[in-house]
């Protein structure tokens, strides 16, 4: 059965440092991973897929690499400020998944000023 | 943003009442989805539909049934509404399954006392 990690459940970081976003997988035969961002009391607002033949996707600040024969995926967030600070969640589809996306527990982001 | 309504965003109601959750997409997408997210569990699968008039169960399916008549909408019913049933319901659209991002409502907060 798939399951999906993130680590750590909780980070704080000062403003302007880059940081990673860890979620690791335990079955590879999946056909794509997202990363989604969360805001207290919102909905998901998706952030980046990633194909399973792809390595890696980019979208401004964001930075999402894929290495599935190690079931890991990073999600890198580049200059981080305060608006970043959100619950970043992962979710893979997994091959067998009849339509079933498997979510990790997300990290809480949080950007000090 | 994606086309995605959900209505209502909050209600109260009382155990063993029945109740019905809306999602509205204006994306045309053939896939729609019931997620509840609880703290602990994350987010899980309650019912999908991948047509009109065609769904099938998710992980949590359980006291909940749902309804496809249009492509654009999606019903969720508690036929009798329970505490366990408690939670923030989020609606999600895919244009497929395999190569295609998930898109995401706002959610609609349930509270049954």
């Amino acid at each position: 059965k798939q399951e999906v990690t993130q680590i750590p459940a909780a980070l704080s970081v000062p403003e302007g440092e880059n940081l990673v976003l860890n979620c690791s997988f335990t079955d590879s035969a999946i056909y794509n991973l997202q990363w989604f961002r969360q805001d207290p009391g919102k909905g998901l607002t998706s952030l980046l897929l990633i194909q399973s033949s792809q390595r890696e996707q980019t979208s401004g600040r964001l930075n999402a690499s894929l290495d599935k024969s190690s079931g890991r995926s990073t999600l890198y967030i580049a200059a981080s400020q305060p608006g970043d600070s959100a619950t970043y969640l992962c979710a893979v589809n997994p091959m067998d998944s009849n339509y079933q996306l498997i979510w990790g527990a997300g990290t809480k982001l949080i950007i000090k000023p | 943003d994606a086309g995605i309504t959900q209505s209502p965003r909050h209600k109260v109601t009382e155990t063993g009442t029945p109740v019905t959750l809306r999602c509205h997409q204006t994306e045309n997408h053939r896939y729609m989805y019931w997620y509840r997210q609880d703290p602990g569990h994350g987010l899980r699968l309650i019912h999908y539909s991948y047509g009109v008039k065609d769904t099938d169960k998710g992980e949590v399916s359980d006291g909940y049934s749902v309804s496809r008549s249009k492509t654009e909408d999606f019903l969720l019913t508690l036929e009798s509404a329970t505490s366990s049933q408690t939670s923030v319901y989020f609606c999600a659209i895919s244009e497929g399954v395999q190569n295609t991002e998930a898109f995401f409502g706002q959610g609609t907060r349930l509270t049954v006392v």
